[in-house]
């Protein structure tokens, strides 16, 4: 079965510092892959997805992920953290489930906090 | 832009009553998606319609049903909630499936 694993619950990173979400996927053929954000009380928003092509894909607010299919992994980064990067992050995968149709499966997300 | 609305936002019910939850994307989206989310569990599939006239279950579809009204409504119906039904759900559109979701502000509900 599909599967989406973000190994790490909670991280904390100070302002200004680099910042690496991980990220790794189970899927039997090229996925399509999401990263996206959740400030508190809101709903999900899309920061950048992977489809095919270039493995380094460019999103909003400054953050990156880089495709490896060697590592099955789809990781999160951004050079230089802002207070406001405070949220709760998710990567999911496009799969199929059930039948023919397809839909997304999430990970259990990552929770950023930044010191100031 | 109004993209994907939920309603209500917020509801409280008592453990073997009714309601229905809306959905409405004016993105001519074909597909629609409920998900809840809990604490530590991320975002779990309960329904999804890949296009008008198809619905299809979930990872955790039991105690819902869902009714896909036309191509922009989706709606969530608890028939008898359960304590266990206290969670935050989400409503979500794509062009297709398998592309980038697009979410509601979500529907806080709490069974009591």
């Amino acid at each position: 079965a599909q599967s989406v694993t973000q190994p790490d619950i909670h991280i904390t990173v100070s302002e200004g510092a680099s910042l690496e979400l991980r990220c790794n996927y189970s899927y039997g053929a090229t996925p399509y892959l999401f990263w996206y954000v959740q400030s508190p009380g809101q709903g999900l928003q899309l920061l950048l997805k992977y489809f095919s092509g270039d493995t380094l894909v460019q999103g909003i607010k400054g953050f990156e992920a880089e495709f490896k299919r060697s590592h099955s992994s789809f990781n999160l980064r951004k050079p230089s953290v802002h207070w406001s990067d405070a949220a709760e992050y998710f990567c999911a995968v496009g799969a199929h489930y059930g039948g023919s149709q397809g839909n997304l499966i999430f990970g259990k997300g990552t929770k950023l906090s930044v010191k100031p | 832009n109004a993209g994907v609305t939920q309603t209500p936002k917020f509801q409280v019910l008592k453990t073997g009553q009714s309601m229905t939850l809306q959905c409405a994307q004016d993105m001519n989206h074909n597909s629609m998606y409920w998900y809840r989310q809990d604490p530590g569990m991320g975002l779990r599939l309960i329904y999804y319609s890949a296009s008008e006239g198809t619905t299809d279950k979930g990872e955790v579809p039991n105690g819902y049903n869902v009714s896909r009204l036309n191509k922009r409504e989706f709606s969530l119906r608890l028939e008898s909630a359960a304590p266990s039904q206290t969670s935050v759900y989400f409503c979500a559109s794509s062009v297709r499936a398998n592309t980038e979701a697009f979410f509601g502000q979500g529907t806080r509900l709490t069974v009591v």
